[in-house]
């Protein structure tokens, strides 16, 4: 399978745990987006990454998410003493070019569940 | 903030006819705008897309239409499928990576 791949698909923390979703962009593409849906809502813009560097964050959370994308190995969406509101999909895009900005290739969603 | 409507949460339609989608937007820096589509448990497929120099972009089935003097862009599907049934999102973009998507529109094709 070329495409976005996820995982866990299905995550369930109780509130004050920590949460790590795992994404590994499709082969030859170092761009990274993650997006989050909340229920009864769109995807929102949460972070873009390229290998090793954040390049915007103005979706993220300030304060217990965190997101990386190293040389080696999957982007990382990383949330602290998780909430009942962190409870929702998130989604993980990639495009080889940023420019390619319109089609991006999405996994399949990790759905976080904060008990 | 709701930058992309779409208004109607739910659409239902039979085979073989023609399905709108509606979209309507607020801001005027977008400049790219696209429609993802999304089954149960799936992550968005991209299906279509139009530049806002076009007011038309055609793709098999699939029909986007873009008025920017409304502010408004529809999807046509004919002719709908039973496999077309999934949610629909709107989407836009100012010229950059960062999408904003409509809450979506759930469509139903019944045979």
């Amino acid at each position: 399978n070329a495409g976005v791949m996820q995982n866990p698909r299905h995550l369930v923390r109780r509130r004050g745990q920590e949460a790590r979703l795992r994404c590994s962009p499709v082969k030859g593409h170092s761009h990274v987006y993650w997006y989050r849906q909340l229920p009864e809502e769109g995807l929102k813009f949460m972070v873009y990454l390229q290998k090793e560097n954040i390049i915007d964050e103005s979706g993220m959370p300030k304060e217990r998410f965190s997101a990386e994308f190293p040389k080696e190995g999957p982007s990382i969406l990383r949330i602290q003493q998780v909430v009942r509101g962190d409870s929702a999909a998130y989604f993980c895009a990639s495009s080889r070019d940023p420019s390619d900005y319109g089609e991006l290739f999405f996994g399949e969603g990790s759905r976080l569940t904060v008990l | 903030d709701q930058q992309v409507k779409q208004n109607s949460p739910s659409l239902s339609v039979q085979e073989g006819r023609i399905s709108i989608l509606n979209c309507d937007y607020t801001n005027s820096m977008f400049d790219y705008f696209l429609w993802y589509k999304k089954y149960p448990a799936e992550g968005p497929t991209f299906l279509i897309s139009i530049s806002s120099i076009k007011d038309k972009n055609e793709d098999g089935r699939f029909t986007v239409f873009l008025n920017k003097s409304a502010k408004h862009l529809s999807l046509h599907i004919v002719p709908s499928q039973p496999g077309d049934s999934a949610v629909y999102f709107c989407a836009a973009s100012g010229s950059n990576y960062k999408l904003t998507f409509g809450k979506g529109t759930l469509l139903t094709v019944n045979p």
